[in-house]
């Protein structure tokens, strides 16, 4: 299956400040999906993004909040901006596999 | 929205216990997937099912798919200490929009030595 790493693994922000986590894939992927995951909760699917267009976002997630980049068929960056508390979570990109959808280790976010 | 409900919560169990976990839906899957987390880490995939009836395992892991498509069962035999952790299971769907996969509440397990 595919090695996904997730950069940073984990931060603290100050509320206001906008954070870009980073998603690489040993191979090429059609789609990547962006998933929060909030404290004790389970994973809940940000949006999907497709190489060569704009991402499709999920119910109650909007670009302006969460704007997603994915300029080729192995990375993706998922911004989380204007950061409250409230964002403090875990986000982790996801790819399909042969076998089934296989995740990266996360990025823990924590704004203060 | 389609919503996954996993049952038990949590489970406190002694080693060398049975565990079973399930989870039902709403609305028909696709596919069932059932997967493990651990404290600092992204789930890691443990089983697929892919149509109903399906029974499937996994070392000491067996699932199924249930035959209305809106439920599947996870169990652990002889469970041992690194069986600690979230297990989630997850529900795709694929339509012509493209696929999309749901994720029940999570079962939190807890194995005494």
């Amino acid at each position: 299956s595919a090695v996904i790493s997730q950069k940073p693994s984990r931060d603290i922000c100050q509320r206001g400040t906008s954070l870009t986590i980073q998603c690489q894939v040993d191979s090429q992927v059609t789609m990547m999906f962006w998933y929060r995951q909030q404290p004790g909760q389970s994973l809940t699917l940000i949006a999907t993004a497709n190489q060569g267009s704009e991402a499709t976002y999920e119910s109650g997630f909007v670009i302006d909040k969460f704007p997603i980049s994915r300029p080729n068929l192995t990375f993706s960056t998922l911004t989380v901006s204007n950061m409250s508390p409230e964002d403090s979570s875990i986000y982790l990109c996801s790819v399909v596999t042969p076998g089934g959808y296989t995740f990266g280790s996360g990025t823990r976010l924590t704004v203060v | 929205g389609q919503q996954l409900n996993q049952s038990p919560q949590s489970m406190f169990i002694q080693e060398g216990e049975d565990v079973s976990m399930n989870c039902t839906s709403s609305s028909i899957f696709n596919t069932w997937l059932w997967y493990k987390q651990d404290p600092g880490e992204g789930p890691v995939l443990l089983i697929a099912l892919y149509k109903a009836g399906e029974l499937t395992s996994n070392g000491r892991l067996t699932a199924q798919f249930g035959i209305t498509r809106k439920d599947s069962f996870l169990n652990i035999s002889a469970s041992i200490p690194s069986d600690v952790g979230i297990y989630f299971c997850a529900g795709l769907l694929s339509t012509g929009g493209g696929n999309k996969l749901t994720f029940g509440t999570g079962t939190q397990l807890k194995v005494e030595l």
